[in-house]
């Protein structure tokens, strides 16, 4: 079945620095892809998205590129903040399966000053 | 703006204890899901549901109930809680399904099972 392999955490930065995150995916067809993030003590909201291959989602100086020959959704910010601290995850949605978004497990992130 | 409010935030239960996880919503959104999240692993989804009257199951239903009697609560029932329970609990809601969906999630309740 499908699923979503997100980099352990946690993942420490100091501010400034460049952030990847990655994450692959293995799904049949052409699944969507989805960026949640989850800031302490609040609930999980989307960060970004992209429907189909080759696009790229990008909100608040976060970007990922959709890519297909690597099964890849890859989040990146290039100078991140002590206020970025936060868990993200990545989902996807396929076309066969109408109600159920399929989740990685969550990567930490702490950035210090 | 309350948008998807849970509640309690932590909770410990003895086994075989039953208890109710509420979910309120006051954004009007037709689509309401459950899931839960065990550590290191993705987000389940245990029930959800498309409008007012009507729920089904999702991936991990087995060991609870739902109900849908208005637009805005959609509780979650454990009704003999076991320790495979133990776990963080998201309740979310949307306005939309498909491409253009967007979740928006309360802040989890923790359940420990002892």
């Amino acid at each position: 079945g499908d699923s979503v392999t997100q980099m352990e955490g946690p993942v420490t930065l100091s501010e400034e620095a460049f952030l990847t995150i990655n994450c692959t995916y293995t799904a049949t067809g052409y699944p969507s892809l989805f960026w949640y993030v989850q800031y302490p003590g609040e609930g999980l909201q989307l960060l970004l998205k992209a429907t189909k291959a080759d696009d790229k989602g990008s909100n608040k100086g976060f970007e990922a590129t959709y890519r297909k020959e690597t099964t890849s959704f890859h989040l990146e910010k290039g100078s991140v903040q002590v206020s970025d601290s936060a868990v993200y995850f990545c989902a996807l949605r396929n076309v066969d399966s109408n109600y159920q978004l399929i989740w990685g497990a969550g990567t930490k992130l702490i950035i210090k000053p | 703006n309350a948008g998807v409010t849970q509640t309690p935030k932590f909770r410990i239960l003895k086994i075989g204890q039953s208890m109710t996880l509420q979910c309120t919503q006051d954004m009007n959104h037709n689509y309401m899901y459950w899931y839960r999240q065990d550590p290191g692993m993705g987000l389940k989804l245990i029930y959800y549901s498309v409008g007012a009257g009507i729920t089904d199951k999702g991936e991990v239903p087995n060991g609870y109930n739902v109900s849908r009697s208005t637009t805005e609560d959609f509780p979650l029932r454990l009704e003999l809680a076991a320790p495979s329970q133990t776990s963080v609990y998201f309740c979310a809601s949307s306005d939309t399904t498909g491409i253009n969906e967007k979740l928006f999630f309360g802040s989890g309740t923790q359940l420990s099972v002892l």
